[in-house]
């Protein structure tokens, strides 16, 4: 375990559902990350959250919605998705102002739009 | 702005042979320059890093990595190739004293490698 967890492991969505998933860490970290991984492309920075507020948006679409409650927790709300959303999703967490400190991340979510 | 190239998208290697995975990367300041693995369906583990100091680095599960600042590379490599180090090996660097501000980390697009009994 690398102290970030996510929840749920796996999800099946229909394009109209709503759904959220959640990222939760325990090492203290200040800033939080949300990643997607698609299959033969490279893995896309999100989101990025630093002691709570939002500092990037790289361009992504509105049916994703981040939010972070405080510096431990962090959620992407999901709505309206399409087929080509489903990919892995992954949390990171890490320590702003330590230049050299590594991101640690959760296992994923692996996301299945029908 | 950073950016991080591995040029190959597979590497097969026998078992017991030498590894290893190339890197190259681009910075406009100091490069902070990572390794992680994945396994299927799993997140990123982390391997190893270079901040500073000896260009070789040593990190988890008998990995090691050089920093050639004229090459601007940062290959990964291990001595003896087990099975078990099969997966999706991602490179990432950190553009540290820039003045540029960014402080996540770019990744590379991943090389798979396998390890062949």
């Amino acid at each position: 375990e690398t102290g970030v967890t996510q929840t749920p492991r796996h999800l099946v969505m229909g394009m109209t559902n709503k759904k959220s998933l959640k990222c939760e860490q325990h090492l203290g970290h200040n800033a939080m990350y949300w990643y997607k991984q698609s299959a033969k492309k490279p893995l896309e920075l999100m989101f990025v959250y630093n002691f709570k507020e939002q500092t990037e948006n790289n361009s992504v679409p509105s049916r994703f919605s981040p939010e972070c409650p405080n510096s431990s927790h962090l959620f992407l709300h999901l709505h309206t998705l399409q087929p080509e959303d489903s990919a892995l999703y992954l949390c990171a967490s890490s320590q702003v102002g330590d230049g050299g400190a590594e991101a640690f991340f959760g296992q994923g979510t692996r996301l299945t739009v029908v | 702005a950073q950016s991080v190239a591995q040029p190959e998208d597979q590497v097969n290697v026998a078992e017991g042979n030498p590894l290893t995975v190339k890197c190259t990367y681009s910075v406009s300041g100091n490069p902070y320059l990572f390794w992680y693995v994945q396994y299927p369906n799993r997140g990123l583990q982390f391997l190893l890093k270079y901040i500073t100091g000896d260009n070789l680095v040593k990190g988890s599960y008998g990995f090691e990595a050089e920093f050639n600042k004229s090459q601007t590379s940062f290959h990964l490599k291990k001595p003896s190739a087990l099975v078990s180090d099969s997966a999706l090996y991602f490179c990432a660097v950190r553009d540290y004293g820039s003045g540029a501000g960014s402080y996540q980390l770019t990744f590379g697009k991943g090389t798979k490698l396998s390890v062949i009994p």
